[in-house]
């Protein structure tokens, strides 16, 4: 059962564009949130992360929402450039160290 | 500093067989964590290792194991593989075992595994 879900497969974006990435869990336990970005032939990095006791935090051109009452997070990144495109993890956390990931949202930035 | 090491980074066994991944974790980390990576489920979590004892085990059959070293680096045994475990496998490390809110983990560039 997916606790964490990425509906969205793929998105293009126009490059200076706004991207929002989004993510939907079902566990209200979780209370730490975590965006990663994977290349191919590479690791997923870390991006940025948000605990739950904010509902926003920002980083350079990415900032992550947090609406804790529908349960959802969202990624936005201003302005999109083409070394954005990569395949987005969110992840999320309750008590202990283990981290639920969702399917993972392909971006492209069209130049 | 090097970070999260995997080998090999390619593999090709066929079904019936076993195989065993290896992980060498960024110097200083303790905690190490397994993940299978498929397309369409993401990346689902196998296991994690603090100091040489599992702490916590996903959703996989018993053919998956691993173990970690008092150098914490880790290894993962798949047994009687089947075409379903084609995957990609990612390690991932951190420094403090409980230390979750310091950025997750930093992963490996995993390793290929392909079934035939």
């Amino acid at each position: 059962d997916q606790q964490v879900k990425q509906n969205s497969p793929s998105l293009s974006v126009q490059e200076g564009r706004i991207s929002i990435l989004n993510c939907d869990y079902t566990n209200s336990m979780f209370d730490y949130f975590l965006w990663y970005k994977k290349y191919p032939a590479e690791g997923p990095t870390f991006l940025i992360s948000i605990s739950s006791i904010k509902d926003k935090n920002e980083d350079g051109r990415f900032t992550v929402f947090l609406n804790k009452s529908a349960k959802h997070l969202s990624l936005h990144i201003v302005p999109s450039q083409p070394g954005d495109s990569a395949v987005y993890f969110c992840a999320a956390s309750g008590y202990g160290n283990q981290f639920y990931f969702g399917t993972g949202t392909s971006l492209t930035v069209i130049p | 500093k090097a970070g999260v090491t995997q080998t090999p980074r390619y593999l090709i066994k066929t079904r019936g067989q076993q195989v065993t991944l290896s992980c060498s974790p960024i110097s200083g980390h303790r905690s190490v964590s397994w993940y299978q990576q498929t397309p369409g489920q993401g990346l689902q979590f196998l296991f994690e290792y603090f100091s040489e004892t599992q702490r916590n085990k996903g959703n996989f059959p018993g053919r998956f194991s691993g173990r970690q070293f008092s150098n914490s680096r880790s290894e993962m045994n798949v047994s009687t593989l089947e075409l379903g475990d084609s995957a990609l496998y990612l390690c991932a490390s951190s420094p403090h075992g409980g230390d979750r809110l310091n950025y997750g983990y930093t992963f490996g560039s995993g390793t290929r595994l392909t079934v035939v």
